[in-house]
């Protein structure tokens, strides 16, 4: 029962620039900042961005983070293969629960 | 090196309880809350709730509180995941993850989970 909507996928060719969106409301993104998190088959979420829009260390900076009333956006320029992965978007709900994203798969095409 | 190790593989049969095990090394045990999040093949991820290390304070998603219990031995600075009344939608991969913020030299406040443990498989089936 994610509370946090986002495109169940989402494509691009190497180079190019793919977006994420990631749509909540008042209770969670609205009041609360965004993170994002990569998965990659069979491995544990990586923290991609925290706070809306900062990448901890060692996260290249062509993912960036923005945010917007309740929704935020995740984006990838100079997509690489390796970038092939799904991603969540995240944020702490007023109610004290953390709430994931739907999720979204990217692929690289 | 900072990290989480999860216990082993599980198999277990519809409505027996499940114990997962994370063990925290290189950082304060007792600094910052572990929280649980599972993936169900096919599904999102999903956030289960969170304990304090250092007073036992938890807090439990909605959805599986009655029938989960987050615990922790400080002396072996471990956190437990107790899921009782098992059913084949429980069936996931397990994950505790924690707010550690280091890094740059500098203590960054994270209200995300920057630290996760290997992952536990919890097989329900008759």
């Amino acid at each position: 029962q994610s509370v946090l909507t986002q495109p169940p996928s989402a494509s691009g060719t190497p180079g190019q620039r793919v977006t994420v969106s990631c749509f909540g409301s008042s209770s969670n993104i609205g009041s609360n900042t965004v993170n994002w998190y990569q998965q990659l088959p069979g491995t544990a979420p990586k923290l991609l961005i925290y706070s809306n829009d900062q990448r901890p260390s060692g996260v290249p900076d062509r993912f960036s983070g923005s945010k917007s009333g309740t929704s935020a956006s995740l984006a990838i320029s100079g997509l690489q293969s390796e970038d092939e992965a799904d991603y969540y978007c995240a944020a702490w709900d007023a109610r004290l629960t953390y709430v994931f994203g739907t999720g979204t798969k990217v692929t690289v095409l | 090196q900072v990290q989480l190790v999860q216990s082993g593989a599980e198999v277990k049969k519809p409505g027996a309880s499940v114990k997962v095990s994370c063990k925290s090394s290189g950082y304060s045990f007792t600094s910052s809350d572990i929280n649980w999040v599972r993936l169900a093949t096919g599904q999102g991820l999903e956030w289960m709730g969170w304990m304090n290390p250092k007073s036992g304070k938890t807090g439990y998603a909605r959805k599986f509180q009655g029938r989960v219990s987050m615990t922790r031995n400080t002396s072996i600075t471990t956190a437990y995941m107790e899921l009782s009344s098992l059913r084949s939608e429980d069936t996931a991969v397990y994950y505790c993850a924690t707010s550690y913020g280091y890094f740059d030299g500098i203590a960054h406040s994270l209200d995300a989970f920057d630290i996760w443990g290997q992952g536990t498989m919890v097989t329900v089936s008759s």
